[in-house]
């Protein structure tokens, strides 16, 4: 079975400083992909990023890093110089190569960006 | 500008009424995928359509309703609502199971308050 967890709730950061999101998972596929998303309030999810589970070196898209810890079965979020536009919940995903189209999101963290 | 496109934004229906919510994907996707996310709880998936053909009903009310004409069209017909069926309704879109590095990508979403 497939399982992501998220387990904080609720971040705070100050505005300009790095915050990590946690994330775990669960799998018994021998290929996946770990995603993370961000959704404004506006409702929109918008994709962030991807760590394939066969990839060698940590993805990075500008100011967001995924800290990718196989053996740990963790994709923690790293979002460097934290914006105000920032606040927003964030999800990690999953999926595997063999369970078709099933994408699996965690609960979700909500960010708090402070000036 | 957005690579899936979901109207309307917001409606409000009562239940009795019936109405659609739309989505299109221009990005040469051929699964779309329906999905719930009410207050404090995680995304559910509704039901998703590989090449135009539903391969996933995860147990949905008969008063949701999907259609999918073809591969950059999908539809959810909404009839007898409930007020708990208020709630965000997001569409997706990937490319077909399998592939490695499969991304999925969201719309919008659409509000949906049942009075």
């Amino acid at each position: 079975a497939q399982k992501i967890t998220q387990t904080q709730p609720g971040m705070f950061v100050q505005e300009k400083e790095a915050v990590t999101l946690d994330c775990t998972y669960d799998t018994s596929d021998p290929s996946y992909g770990l995603f993370w998303y961000k959704q404004p309030s506006s409702g929109e999810m918008i994709f962030l990023i991807y760590q394939g589970s066969y990839d060698q070196q940590n993805a990075t898209e500008g100011r967001y890093s995924l800290n990718f810890q196989k053996a740990r079965k963790s994709a923690n979020l790293v979002i460097s110089a934290s914006q105000l536009g920032d606040s927003a919940m964030y999800f990690c995903a999953m999926s595997g190569v063999y369970t078709g189209n099933q994408f699996y999101f965690g609960t979700g963290t909500s960010l708090t960006v402070i000036p | 500008e957005t690579g899936v496109t979901q109207t309307p934004r917001h409606l409000v229906m009562g239940m009795t009424n019936k109405k659609s919510l739309k989505c299109e994907q221009h990005l040469g996707h051929n699964a779309m995928y329906w999905y719930k996310q009410s207050a404090k709880k995680p995304l559910e998936l509704m039901f998703v359509y590989n090449f135009k053909e539903q391969t996933e009903n995860n147990s949905v009310p008969s008063r949701f309703s999907p259609e999918c004409p073809n591969s950059s069209h999908l539809f959810l017909h909404l009839h007898t609502l409930q007020p708990e069926d208020s709630a965000l309704y997001l569409c997706a879109s990937s490319l077909p199971p399998g592939i490695a590095g499969n991304t999925i990508y969201f719309g919008e979403g659409s509000w949906l308050t049942v009075v």
